[in-house]
C-alpha cells in the first residue's frame, strides 16, 4: 500500500526567510503524481504545487519549489521569502495513474515568526 | 474560492441522526471525491464518482453512502451517527480520471455529532 510521511509535525521560520518541509512516500509505481496542499486556519485545502514523477524537473509555482528524489522517494518543499499568510498546516499527498484517491500525509504546521 | 461548493458549512447533530451534506462541483468537472478529516485518523479518502457512477471507494462506513446526480452534484448521506463521526467532511473535483488531474476541493463541511 502507499503511504506518504511527513516526520516534521511542527515547523517555524522567521519572516523572509527560506523553510523545507519534508515528505517522503512509499509506492512500486512508476506513474505517479505528488502534491502539496495548504490549509489555512479556515481549513479550505489550497493546492499549492504538483509534479509528474516522469518529469526530472522540479516544479516551481513563484516562492514555492519541490525538490522531487525520486529514487529516494523524497519530496520537499520548500519555500522562499516566507510570508505571515503562508501560516498554515501544509500536506503532501500522493496519487498514481488509474487510481485517483490522494494518499496524504499527516501533515506539518508552519508558524510564521514576524 | 476553488469553484466547488459544499452546503452546509456547519452541521450540529445528535447521536443516531442521519444527515445529508451537498456538493457541487467546479464548472466542467465530471469526477467528485469525498474525503474525511478527523483528528484521530487524518485525512482520509471516503468515496469517487465519475459522470454518475461510483469509481473508486476507501474507508467509507456501510452507515455511509453517496451519490451523484446527472447534473453532477453528489450527495454524501451519513445515518446512525455516532460521537467518532464528527469531522470535518470534504468535496473535491477533478475534470476526469487517470490520476493527472489535479483535485479542487470544497470549503469543506463541518459535523459535530452530540
Amino acid at each position: 500500500a502507499q503511504t506518504v510521511t511527513q516526520s516534521q509535525p511542527e515547523m517555524s521560520v522567521q519572516e523572509a526567510e527560506t523553510v523545507t518541509l519534508s515528505c517522503t512516500y512509499d509506492t512500486s509505481e512508476s506513474d505517479y503524481y505528488l502534491f502539496w496542499y495548504k490549509q489555512p486556519p479556515s481549513r479550505q485545502m489550497i493546492l499549492v504545487i504538483r509534479q509528474e514523477a516522469y518529469k526530472q524537473q522540479n516544479a516551481t509555482e513563484n516562492r514555492f519549489s519541490v525538490n522531487f528524489q525520486k529514487a529516494a522517494k523524497s519530496f520537499s518543499l520548500k519555500i522562499s521569502d516566507s510570508q505571515l499568510g503562508d501560516a498554515a498546516m501544509y500536506f503532501c499527498a500522493y496519487t498514481t495513474f488509474g487510481n485517483e484517491k490522494l494518499t496524504f500525509g499527516t501533515g506539518t504546521r508552519l508558524t510564521i515568526i514576524p | 474560492d476553488s469553484g466547488v461548493t459544499q452546503t452546509p458549512k456547519h452541521l450540529i447533530t445528535a447521536t443516531g441522526q442521519r444527515v445529508t451534506l451537498r456538493c457541487s462541483p467546479r464548472s466542467g468537472d465530471l469526477s467528485v471525491y469525498w474525503y474525511q478529516q478527523s483528528l484521530d485518523q487524518g485525512l482520509q479518502f471516503l468515496i469517487q464518482y465519475y459522470n454518475g457512477e461510483e469509481r473508486a471507494k476507501g474507508n467509507i462506513l456501510e452507515r455511509f453512502s453517496a451519490q451523484q446526480f446527472p447534473d453532477l452534484h453528489s450527495e454524501l448521506n451519513l445515518s446512525s451517527l455516532e460521537l467518532g463521526d464528527s469531522a470535518l467532511y470534504f468535496c473535491a473535483s477533478s475534470v476526469g480520471i487517470g490520476g493527472r488531474e489535479t483535485q479542487y476541493f470544497g470549503p469543506g463541511t463541518r459535523l459535530l455529532v452530540l
